[in-house]
């Protein structure tokens, strides 16, 4: 099993650019989150999504949007870029309390 | 919103040495984890903590849940350099147990 994946894991945008993050799972979990970790902040949740075709806001969602069409997957997009939107972003995948975290992506917003 | 906050924010020791680095709040949680995040990685689950008093060991650390299930603690015996990493402790509430809420995390170096 891969666990969770997560691609890309490096980009770099433009200011006012757009892209989407791909997040996969394999284990079948019925929960996706999708976290961004800044220094000295710790991991801030973004959006997540509670089963397939669901989503809900969590601390931090502006300028973010998420789908999860599919059980397996859960897209992370940004419509427009912004400097402040520079982070590292984790997806994690649970079926209880325990969360599965992907490896990351690094994002830089110029 | 429910807060957690971890120290030391930083800590750096000598191999072999002890540690204990704390995660406290004025919330309640139904359950406490840990968590180790090495560089360029994602956290990695150590152990859960549910009863309030429960004390749980994985080989050279020892895990504390406070008794009134608003605090914890680990502490790590005779650190090595592979314990290093950034350590995160993380609480779930209420009827949420699916969604957790973190602390800022402990980084730690153990150097040789």
């Amino acid at each position: 099993n891969a666990g969770v994946t997560q691609t890309p894991k490096f980009r770099v945008l433009k200011t006012g650019q757009s892209m989407t993050l791909l997040c996969a799972q394999d284990m079948n979990h019925e929960y996706m989150y999708w976290y961004r970790q800044d220094p000295g902040m710790g991991l801030r949740l973004i959006h997540y999504s509670v089963g397939e075709g669901t989503t809900a806001k969590g601390e931090v969602p502006d300028g973010y949007n998420v789908s999860r069409l599919k059980k397996q997957n859960f897209l992370l997009g940004l419509e427009s870029a912004a400097p402040s939107q520079t982070s590292v972003y984790f997806c994690a995948s649970s079926q209880s309390n325990e969360q599965f975290f992907g490896p990351g992506t690094r994002l830089t917003v110029l | 919103t429910q807060l957690l906050e971890q120290s030391p924010q930083f800590l750096s020791i000598q191999e072999g040495e002890n540690l204990t680095v704390y995660c406290n709040s004025s919330s309640v949680f139904s359950s406490l984890q840990w968590y180790r995040q090495e560089p360029g990685e994602g956290p990695v689950l150590l152990v859960t903590v549910v009863t309030g008093g429960e004390v749980k060991k994985l080989k050279r650390l020892t895990f504390q849940f406070g008794d009134a299930r608003k605090d914890s603690s680990l502490h790590i015996t005779a650190a090595q350099p592979g314990d290093t990493g950034l350590y995160l402790c993380a609480g779930a509430s209420g009827g949420s147990n699916y969604k957790l809420t973190f602390g800022k995390g402990t980084l730690l170096t153990v150097n040789p």
